[in-house]
């Protein structure tokens, strides 16, 4: 079956750094896509990666291992903003979207 | 204004009754899904239409049925809602290029039927 693992919920400090973890298992590849779903809204696209590495855009970046089914998003200079789910989706050999659970982020002061 | 627009923001009804969500876009996406989401799960794909002739079943499609009517129009309908469809619906589209995964949300549609 098709899986996407990331930790349930993660608690942080307003100005520190963060990483949030995916596993994936999905038949094929086609890419990894991170959102963001603050409380009681609609989820906004973060970042995309199809191929190994680290792509940055601004306080935040994703990673990603195709060989290990594996990607991180790395949040610096946390924002009590930034308090929210975050979603970890991949597009399997049929262009599918496979979606995790999420990661609830709480941002202590 | 919203670029994908859902329409009820909220719903209370019985078990039984018709109910239909309405999405309309202004994207000029093609793509357009409906999924549901419910505490503690990801989010579950109900249906999905390429193109305007185009209907598609996702992982959860029973109970429910969708109506592509235009481009711009996709509306989701449970014919006899049952207390474990109460849950936040999202309307979502996306573009035809290699970034299909890159979705455009509606606010959501939250549902409770009693």
């Amino acid at each position: 079956g098709q899986n996407i693992d990331q930790p349930t919920e993660m608690t942080a400090t307003e100005g520190a750094i963060v990483q949030i973890n995916c596993t994936y298992q999905t038949s094929g590849f086609n890419g990894l896509f991170w959102y963001q779903q603050h409380a009681g809204e609609a989820p906004t696209f973060l970042s995309y990666n199809v191929l190994d590495g680290l792509e940055e855009k601004g306080r935040f970046s994703s990673f990603l291992s195709r060989s290990k089914g594996y990607s991180y998003l790395l949040l610096k200079e946390l924002q009590m903003k930034d308090s929210a789910s975050y979603l970890c989706a991949v597009t399997d050999s049929n262009y599918q979207l496979i979606w995790g659970a999420g990661t609830k982020l709480i941002i202590k002061p | 204004d919203a670029d994908v627009t859902q329409t009820p923001r909220n719903r209370i009804t019985k078990t039984g009754k018709r109910i239909m969500l309405e999405c309309s876009q202004t994207k000029g996406h093609d793509r357009m899904y409906w999924y549901r989401q419910d505490p503690g799960l990801g989010l579950r794909l109900i249906y999905y239409s390429f193109d305007v002739k185009d209907i598609n079943k996702g992982e959860i499609s029973d109970g429910y049925s969708v109506s592509r009517q235009a481009q711009a129009k996709f509306s989701l309908s449970l014919e006899s809602a049952i207390p474990n469809q109460t849950a936040l619906y999202f309307c979502a589209t996306s573009d035809t290029g290699v970034h299909t995964g890159e979705l455009f949300f509606g606010e959501g549609s939250r549902l409770t039927v009693l």
